[in-house]
């Protein structure tokens, strides 16, 4: 089965770290770069951060909010994206979901990508 | 950061009725290259993540059923579900991937009246 199950979520105090983790299944896992959004208790939903495929340079891009507290990397040898998470705030407290980013093409040949695979989310609450 | 905008917060719509829904973004997501919007719009069901509905603003992912249609370009867009069943009852999300950071709209409740 397709799937991406995060995992790692849990209470935390401001000031601490944790690491997320989504283990992918079903798909080569290598081929795609990888998305995490968050998604605040009754609130929309937030781009947090990217990491390309091992194909194009694995490149990591990072939101305003998280960039120099927060890491993105993968493991493919594992099927597993990690997001570290750094000096968190009670801000940061959300749902977090991993995506994959699959490409699309028409019949002229143009491409776009887009968020297709959605794991369950793992919750993180940062709180005195 | 482009911002983006739908209306209305929360509609009701009778089953078997249309339902529209609104997204605005604050700068063209018009690609003029290949004349392609980088919009999409999504489905979130309580207590699930959010499920790709469209992309391109109108092409729909496969397995959605055509039911659903998106209309629109530059930067005004329109989430119509015709025939509305009660399994659509969601919170519909659009989002703008023209630029980085990807932003989403503030979502739209869709309920049955």
């Amino acid at each position: 089965e397709v799937q991406l199950v995060e995992s790692g979520g849990r209470l935390v105090r401001p000031g601490r770290s944790l690491r997320l983790s989504c283990a992918a299944s079903g798909f080569t896992f290598g081929d795609y770069a990888m998305s995490w959004f968050r998604q605040a208790p009754g609130r929309g939903l937030e781009w947090v951060s990217f990491i390309r495929a091992k194909e194009f340079g694995g490149t990591t891009e990072y939101a305003a909010s998280v960039k120099g507290r927060f890491i993105v990397s993968r493991d493919d040898s594992k099927n597993i994206a990690y997001l570290q998470m750094n000096s968190l705030k009670i801000e940061d407290t959300a749902v977090y979901y991993c995506t994959r980013e699959r490409t699309y093409r028409d019949a002229t040949g143009s491409t776009t990508e887009a968020y297709d695979l959605w794991g369950q989310g793992t919750r993180v609450t940062v709180s005195t | 950061d482009i911002v983006v905008t739908q209306s209305p917060d929360s509609l009701a719509v009778s089953l078997g009725e249309t339902a529209t829904i609104h997204c605005k973004t604050s700068q063209s997501v018009l690609y003029t290259s290949n004349n392609k919007n980088y919009l999409g719009w999504f489905q979130q069901k309580p207590g699930q993540p959010p499920k790709l509905l469209l992309y391109w603003a109108s092409t729909r992912e496969s397995g959605v059923p055509d039911r659903f249609s998106g209309s629109g370009s530059g930067t005004d867009f329109t989430l119509t579900i015709s025939n509305l069943q009660a399994e659509d009852v969601a919170v519909y999300f659009c989002q703008q991937y023209y630029s980085t950071p990807d932003t989403f709209g503030q979502g739209t409740k869709l309920e049955i009246k």
